[in-house]
């Protein structure tokens, strides 16, 4: 399996607050995304990277922001956390070529805003 | 706009019953689909997928997928049900022509097996 880390698993923080979960791969897959999962919603693409210093929005990126300095490392920022962003956040990596779209998960991050 | 379907909230076995996870989808091209699934509290694993040839496809743990496109359909599925094979299965397609390995999910199933 793929070595892939999220912290923290679990946050309980409270409205207005910012908030940065963070990413650590160890297979130097090019691609890193971020996505939530509601129940109802399934997983939900937030943002993702495509190379250090290269990012973009996915289906639901705003409240939220990325930063990629590393190969291995994507953070995620709640600049100001609401209710609505209470989630369980998974990150995920992956490789290129005929093994694109075959991603490696994290635990999740389990995130509650008061 | 790539979407995909996945009609059913739960899918009840029995052990050592056949099973199905029905996944519809809706692309503009070729198609490039997926299969995961959660196990309680853990992240998603990779299972199988199709890019093109064969349209059965297998995977892990004995699965195995069938594409249809005719129906546009891509269905779960295994000969034969184990109790630890429950757990929440999620269908993806991946976005256009992207490269990037972006996924569109489903809204998963979870495949209950019963003793």
């Amino acid at each position: 399996d793929a070595g892939i880390t999220q912290s923290p698993r679990h946050k309980v923080t409270e409205t207005g607050t910012p908030v940065t979960l963070r990413c650590h791969q160890t297979e130097n897959h090019r691609y890193m995304y971020w996505y939530r999962q509601d129940p109802g919603h399934g997983l939900r693409l937030i943002h993702y990277s495509y190379g250090v210093k290269d990012t973009d929005k996915g289906e639901v990126s705003d409240g939220y922001s990325v930063s990629r300095s590393k190969t291995e490392d994507f953070l995620l920022t709640l600049e100001s956390a609401t209710s609505s962003q209470t989630s369980v956040y998974f990150c995920a990596s992956g490789g290129t070529g005929v093994n694109t779209g075959e991603l490696f998960f994290g635990e999740g991050s389990r995130l509650t805003v008061l | 706009a790539q979407s995909v379907a996945q009609p059913e909230d739960q899918v009840n076995v029995a052990e050592g019953n056949p099973l199905t996870v029905k996944c519809t989808y809706s692309v503009s091209g070729n198609p490039y689909l997926f299969w995961y699934v959660q196990y309680p509290n853990r992240g998603l694993q990779f299972l199988l997928k199709y890019i093109t040839g064969d349209n059965l496809v297998k995977g892990s743990y004995g699965f195995e997928a069938e594409f249809n496109k005719s129906q546009t359909s891509f269905h779960l599925k295994k000969p034969s049900a184990l109790v630890s094979d429950s757990a929440l299965y999620f269908c993806a397609v991946r976005e256009g022509s992207s490269n990037t390995g972006k996924l569109i999910f489903g809204q998963g199933t979870t495949l209950q097996v019963k003793p």
